[in-house]
């Protein structure tokens, strides 16, 4: 069964810590693995992606590093604010009919 | 904003009804998933549409339907719902299939199934 397990399932850093956000995924036929950021009462936002040939992708605060043989990848929230809190998902896609799949989401909260 | 939107923000069915829930994707954008996501838990993939055809499916039983408009609109349609389907249910659109393509979520329609 195609999975991504993601952990922690909630984090509290202190403001202008470093949040960090672990996945780890089953399938190698995945070849895109985007994070995803939600907060309450809207939909999931796409954050940041990356693909499986890199191994490290950086978006201002936002870092992915990617373990490709581990198969597993993480996300780095540098210099924390309290807007940063939200639920975090990770995910793996991939052309297969089940398209993407989604960790079980990280909640963030940062203290001020 | 994303531009997706969907309707209605709110709903209470009764097990063994059914409900269609309604998106309204980007201008443009020719491919819609929808996903369903239950309290504290990831969107789990229901069914993607592309250009009025499905193009995959997730694990969920032929009860969830589907429909793609030429006009950007979609429906999901849950037929005999039961207790479980109670969640919130997301739709994206995207420009294309490229899995680089972003998907932009709507803010769901939180489903009550008593």
């Amino acid at each position: 069964q195609q999975q991504v397990k993601q952990s922690p399932q909630s984090l509290i850093v202190q403001k202008g810590g470093i949040s960090i956000i672990n996945c780890a995924y089953e399938n190698t036929a995945f070849d895109y693995f985007p994070w995803y950021q939600q907060f309450p009462g809207k939909g999931p936002a796409l954050l940041i992606a990356i693909r499986p040939d890199v191994s490290e992708k950086k978006e201002g605060r936002f870092t992915i590093s990617f373990n490709k043989s581990a198969k597993q990848f993480s996300l780095h929230i540098m210099d924390s604010q309290p807007g940063d809190s939200a639920t975090y998902f990770c995910a793996a896609e991939g052309s297969s009919a089940s398209k993407i799949i989604f960790g079980s989401g990280t909640r963030l909260s940062i203290r001020p | 904003e994303t531009g997706v939107t969907q309707s209605p923000t709110h709903l209470i069915k009764t097990r063994g009804q059914q409900v269609t829930l309604r998106c309204s994707s980007q201008s443009g954008h020719n491919t819609v998933s929808w996903y369903q996501q239950a309290l504290g838990q990831g969107p789990q993939f229901i069914f993607q549409y592309y250009r009025e055809e499905e193009n995959g499916r997730g694990n969920f039983p032929p009860r969830f339907s589907g429909l793609q408009f030429p006009n950007y609109s979609s429906e999901l349609n849950v037929n005999a719902l039961e207790l479980d389907d109670s969640a919130l249910y997301l739709c994206a659109s995207s420009l294309g299939l490229a899995v680089t393509d972003t998907q932009y979520f709507g803010p769901g329609t939180r489903l009550t199934v008593l």
